[in-house]
């Protein structure tokens, strides 16, 4: 069964710090991966996303993920993190030619910064 | 242009009641998805629309429907309300459907049943 694992409920990291936030997939082929974020009382923003092509793939607002074949992985990182990007983040997945509508969502990770 | 809009923002109902919920999405998009977010289940695709059809249905008791308009809104009926169907409801709109764009979510609609 496809799913989507994001191994980490809750990170807390300094402002300024690196982060990297993981998200693992099952999957019968390539899917198409998505991170989306979402702050308090607000829908989903689409960060990056990958479809084909170079693994490394840039986003809005410094983000970057990495796709990993070979360890059915798609990790978000961010050299340095700032207060605002303290959010929930979600890692999905998607079926080549299928609907978009049809995206599996990780359980998310709550980013935490601190001053 | 105006984002993806959700009303209302927020219900408070009570057990075996229905209630409706609508979206309107994005100036000339034409697809809507309906997205549950709970704290147990996390985000769960519900059903999406595209020219007036459901092209995709998730795994939710019949109790959940939908529709949409010609004019693409799209409104989400939750009949016989239970407990476990309070949650964050989440629409999402698209230019097109059958192949992945980019979906541009609205703020949501937090349903409380009592």
């Amino acid at each position: 069964a496809q799913s989507v694992t994001q191994p980490d409920i809750h990170i807390t990291v300094s402002e300024g710090a690196s982060l990297e936030l993981r998200c693992n997939y099952s999957y019968g082929a390539t899917p198409y991966l998505f991170w989306y974020v979402q702050s308090p009382g607000q829908g989903l923003q689409l960060l990056l996303k990958y479809f084909s092509g170079d693994t490394l793939v840039q986003g809005i607002k410094g983000f970057e993920a990495e796709f990993k074949r070979s360890q059915s992985s798609f990790n978000l990182r961010k050299p340095s993190v700032h207060w605002s990007d303290a959010a929930e983040y979600f890692c999905a997945v998607g079926a080549r030619g299928g609907s978009q509508g049809n995206l599996i969502f990780g359980k998310g990770t709550k980013l935490s910064v601190k001053p | 242009k105006a984002g993806v809009t959700q009303t209302p923002r927020y219900l408070i109902k009570t057990r075996g009641q229905q209630v409706t919920l609508s979206c309107s999405p994005i100036s000339g998009h034409r697809s809507v998805s309906w997205y549950q977010q709970t704290p147990g289940q996390g985000l769960q695709f519900l059903f999406e629309y595209f020219s007036e059809t459901q092209r995709n249905k998730g795994n939710f008791p019949g109790r959940f429907s939908g529709r949409q308009f010609s004019n693409s809104r799209s409104e989400m009926n939750v009949s016989t309300l239970e407990l476990g169907d309070s949650a964050l409801y989440l629409c999402a709109s698209s230019a097109v459907a059958g192949d992945y764009n980019e979906q541009f979510f609205g703020p949501g609609t937090r349903l409380t049943v009592l």
